[in-house]
């Protein structure tokens, strides 16, 4: 079940602040956040495990509801290098020891100056 | 190498042509994946490899494609009879200990 993201699109000007949601109707074992920048390959930014933590790194964290089975990525204080898709990814377990990520459709982040 | 290595970069054919597609992970990475990626889409897995082992070949589409990693580190993604619907972005990715994904710059295949 692909997990649903929120917005699918939002611009922003450098320095503002913004929050992509990400969405599963199944119950969810990890969260995985990654930014993808045009005609490049996605780039891993966190992942989240169940146990509702938050994580961050710079100006950049998130958070995982597990009883919401949802998660949220915030960004501070936006940068133009902080542009392009954000796809959030979900597993349900890890039986095989393995990842198997489901990514979302993506939000894609503009930041002009 | 520094990263996750794809080739061809881009490869277009003819309806009915096979294709195989090469991706070399990053050293000492024991899981690979194939991911496939539509445009304005998320990836989506194909088929997971621990070592030359095939544990995972859910996601492939049907059995036109197939995938081996015959000594655990290069990995050969092969389509047969290529039709246009699987026209897309192929993307590899390695990891070390099933920690974050290293995706590769992926093959844009081109079926006409």
């Amino acid at each position: 079940q692909q997990p649903v993201q929120s917005p699918q699109a939002v611009i922003l000007r450098e320095g503002e602040d913004a929050v992509i949601n990400c969405s599963s109707s199944k119950a969810l074992y990890s969260v995985h956040w990654y930014r993808q920048k045009h005609g490049e390959a996605p780039v891993f930014l966190m992942i989240l495990l169940k146990g509702g933590e938050q994580k961050g790194h710079d100006k950049i964290s998130a958070s995982f509801n597990e009883k919401k089975q949802q998660s949220s990525l915030y960004l501070t204080a936006s940068q133009l290098s902080y542009s392009g898709t954000y796809f959030c990814g979900t597993e349900q377990g890890r039986s095989g020891g393995y990842q198997k990520v489901t990514f979302g459709t993506g939000t894609k982040l503009q930041v002009i100056p | 190498g520094a990263g996750v290595s794809q080739s061809p970069r881009y490869k277009v054919t003819k309806r009915g042509q096979d294709v195989a597609l090469r991706c070399d992970p990053i050293s000492g990475h024991v899981s690979l994946y194939w991911y496939r990626q539509a445009l304005g889409q998320g990836p989506e897995f194909l088929t997971y490899f621990n070592y030359e082992a095939q544990q995972d070949k859910s996601g492939l589409p049907n059995d036109r494609f197939s995938a081996e990693r015959p000594e655990g580190s290069i990995s050969t993604l092969t389509i047969q009879r290529t039709e246009q619907r699987d026209s897309a972005m192929y993307r590899c990715a390695s990891s070390f200990q099933n920690q974050k994904l290293f995706f590769g710059s992926g093959t844009q295949l081109s079926v006409l």
